[in-house]
């Protein structure tokens, strides 16, 4: 049975930097790229960023780029997302995500239960 | 980036009805196009992929179809367990985006 589960949220003030862990098991985490998307309260889901299979492809959306990074590390099938210089509007449910096939243009096909983020003073 | 626009923002509907949500994408994206089904405290689920192919498991109710730039999300026949919030998603480009959401409501 395929399963992501995300870890390292929590509250943290206008400034701060935070990790984000998410660990996969079920299917072989290295052959599949993988993504973060959020949740801030009562919007949308917002596509965030992914990461290619070997890490040599990244992309974010632009309200993160430069403030976060993210990795993975296939030996201990974990994806991370490095959050710095944090905003309020960076409050939301982080979800991690797997990618179908092998591309990167495949739809999102399992999810963790998701890590709240909190940003406020 | 690509831009994706859903409407209506919210819709209300008896069971048994039949309901359609629209998305547009600001350019073509072929039929690179998702439909996930999101309740309040679950994770996202994926309903239709490649704009029309239904994910395994999931009820024949639900349908997709278009290419290019506009596409449908069809639900048949409305279940109790259907009322959530539903997003489509463009994976034609490396930077993906969503839909901002169509919520499903009981009338």
């Amino acid at each position: 049975e395929v399963q992501l589960v995300e870890s390292g949220g929590g509250l943290v003030q206008p400034g701060g930097s935070l990790r984000l862990s998410c660990a996969a098991s079920g299917f072989t985490f290295s052959r599949y790229w993988m993504t973060w998307v959020r949740q801030a309260p009562g919007k949308g889901l917002e596509w965030v960023a992914n990461i290619k299979q070997d890490g040599s492809e990244k992309y974010y959306v632009d309200s993160v780029k430069g403030r976060f990074t993210i990795s993975r590390d296939n030996a201990k099938n974990s994806l991370y997302l490095q959050m710095h210089n944090l905003r309020v509007e960076d409050t939301a449910v982080y979800y991690c995500a797997s990618v179908r096939g092998f591309s990167g243009y495949d739809p999102l096909d399992y999810w963790g239960q998701g890590s709240l983020v909190t940003v406020s003073s | 980036d690509i831009q994706m626009t859903q409407s209506p923002s919210t819709l209300s509907a008896f069971i048994g009805d039949t309901v359609t949500i629209t998305c547009r994408a600001s350019q073509s994206i072929s039929n690179y196009l998702a439909w996930y089904q999101h309740k309040p405290g679950k994770a996202p689920k994926l309903l239709i992929y490649k704009a029309s192919n239904l994910e395994s498991g999931v009820p024949s109710r639900f349908s997709g179809s278009g290419s290019g730039t506009a596409f449908t999300l069809t639900i048949s026949s409305l279940q109790p367990d259907d009322f959530a919030t539903y997003y489509c998603q463009q994976y034609k480009s490396n930077s993906q985006t969503f839909g901002q959401g169509t919520k499903v409501e009981i009338k």
